[in-house]
């Protein structure tokens, strides 16, 4: 089982902030939190990873709560091509994905 | 950015053939590829984990001489779909990785067995 827990979907209007929550209660201390995408009928696509301080890149922003226990991505504009399935995800053994259903994101026009 | 390719991208073959899928990282030595499968409207399963000339490590309920895979380079890892019949019908997707830093995934194979 993920180690993470996602709401299934969410909506998101097209030029506002989309910000996708994540729980990972169970998290100990040297474990990273990643986050992929996957378009339809795609492989995921790497967005962004962070241990405990808040990152950002191109793509996306995330923060991570002080106590590490939940994660929000944050995408500052979102576009249409932005809708996808996001995946929050804590590797297992230090490598190994489990996927969950993750978050359903639909950017609306 | 790291690129992963995969091929075939698409596939279509008669029951009991063997299906190849390799994939290939084209910019970096990849210390650990991983290979899924995803059924329709459901997440990735990890079904196994391949370092460079070392055996592959199977998850559990993955048949091993079902699903053959070779990693000979840093570069390079396949899979081989043996004997295959329409419950292996799937898409197949592929990651590689550096030592401490992120996977990154090919576009995916779909495996149509008739």
């Amino acid at each position: 089982d993920a180690k993470t827990t996602q709401p299934p979907s969410m909506d998101c209007a097209e030029g506002r902030a989309a910000n996708l929550p994540c729980n990972h209660s169970t998290i100990s201390g040297n474990e990273y939190v990643y986050w992929y995408r996957q378009i339809h009928s795609q492989g995921p696509q790497y967005i962004i990873h962070g241990l405990k301080n808040n990152e950002t890149n191109e793509m996306a922003s995330l923060i991570i709560t002080e106590d590490r226990k939940s994660s929000t991505l944050i995408l500052p504009h979102a576009t249409l091509r932005d809708t996808a399935v996001y995946y929050c995800i804590l590797p297992f053994y230090g490598q190994n994905f489990v996927f969950g259903p993750g978050t359903r994101l639909s950017v609306l026009p | 950015g790291a690129v992963v390719s995969q091929h075939p991208s698409w596939v279509i073959c008669k029951s009991g053939t063997s299906v190849k899928i390799e994939c290939r990282s084209l910019d970096f030595q990849a210390t650990t590829m991983f290979w899924y499968r995803q059924f329709p409207k459901q997440s990735l399963m990890l079904m196994a984990t391949s370092n460079e000339g070392s055996k592959a490590t199977y998850e559990q309920g993955v048949e091993k001489d079902k699903f053959l895979i070779n990693h000979a380079s840093l570069t390079l890892s396949t899979l081989t779909v043996t004997s295959a019949h329409p419950e292996d019908s799937s898409f197949y997707i592929c990651s590689a990785s550096r030592t401490g830093q992120p996977q990154h995934f090919g576009d995916g194979t779909r495996l149509s067995i008739l």
